[in-house]
């Protein structure tokens, strides 16, 4: 049960675009389209910005997108604005019926 | 509205004992499984337990397994995780959170748990 890699931290100006890579294993992202990822604002709950790889819950602006290529899955951010600064954490089922997430990337909008 | 109101979190010395509650609402609780998902002070997410629909199937994350005990009550929608001995490390805010086709799409406002003596 090894937790997902991601960067500690990234940032960008208002206006850019920004990625987050999230890398697992074939046991878990390589092996499943379920793929999630997750925004946290400080000492709020976690809030699904992504599922399934690649889709967006309702009410999810479409600057935020996903995508997966092998073991990796990535989370880019269009358009970055002030209040996308936030904490985001990636998460996969796995083939041992459970979910893995990863460490965390810490977002700074400059 | 989907609504999961978790309580039981409190001050608990080592090697303790809490059970925490997960009030739901909003949904047919009965239909979904749910998880148990905690984050120590400053640290990341970490998933501690699941539970399928009708209790059938339990899951654990090793670092509990053999102290903590996952269950629900769906005549009485709620989710509970009794926690037997508690040490320093499971200090955590733990969110009581919905599964919808492998993903976790709901999640409550968290208790604290604080472990120390």
């Amino acid at each position: 049960q090894s937790a997902l890699t991601q960067p500690a931290s990234v940032s960008g100006s208002p206006g850019q675009s920004i990625t987050i890579s999230c890398t697992g294993t074939s046991s878990d992202v390589g092996g499943y389209n379920y793929v999630s990822w997750y925004q946290q604002h400080p000492g709020k709950a976690p809030k699904l910005m992504i599922y399934d790889v690649s889709k967006r819950p309702s009410g999810v602006s479409n600057r935020f997108s996903g995508s997966k290529s092998g073991n990796t899955a990535s989370l880019t951010i269009s358009g970055l604005q002030a209040e996308d600064e936030a904490d985001y954490y990636c998460s996969s089922y796995t083939s041992s019926s459970t979910w893995v997430f990863g460490g965390g990337t810490k977002l700074t909008v400059l | 509205e989907v609504q999961l109101v978790e309580s039981g979190g409190g001050l608990v010395k080592p090697g303790g004992s809490l059970r925490l509650s997960c009030a739901a609402s909003g949904f047919t609780f009965s239909s979904y499984s749910m998880n148990w998902v905690r984050q120590a002070p400053g640290k990341g997410l970490e998933w501690v337990s699941s539970i399928s629909s009708s209790s059938s199937y339990i899951y654990y994350a090793d670092s509990v397994k053999g102290r903590f005990t996952i269950s629900r009550d769906n005549a009485k929608n709620s989710l509970y995780l009794q926690m037997n001995s508690l040490r320093a490390e499971d200090t955590a805010v733990y969110y009581c959170a919905r599964v919808e086709m492998a993903t976790i799409n709901y999640w409550g406002q968290g208790t604290l748990v604080t472990v120390s003596s």
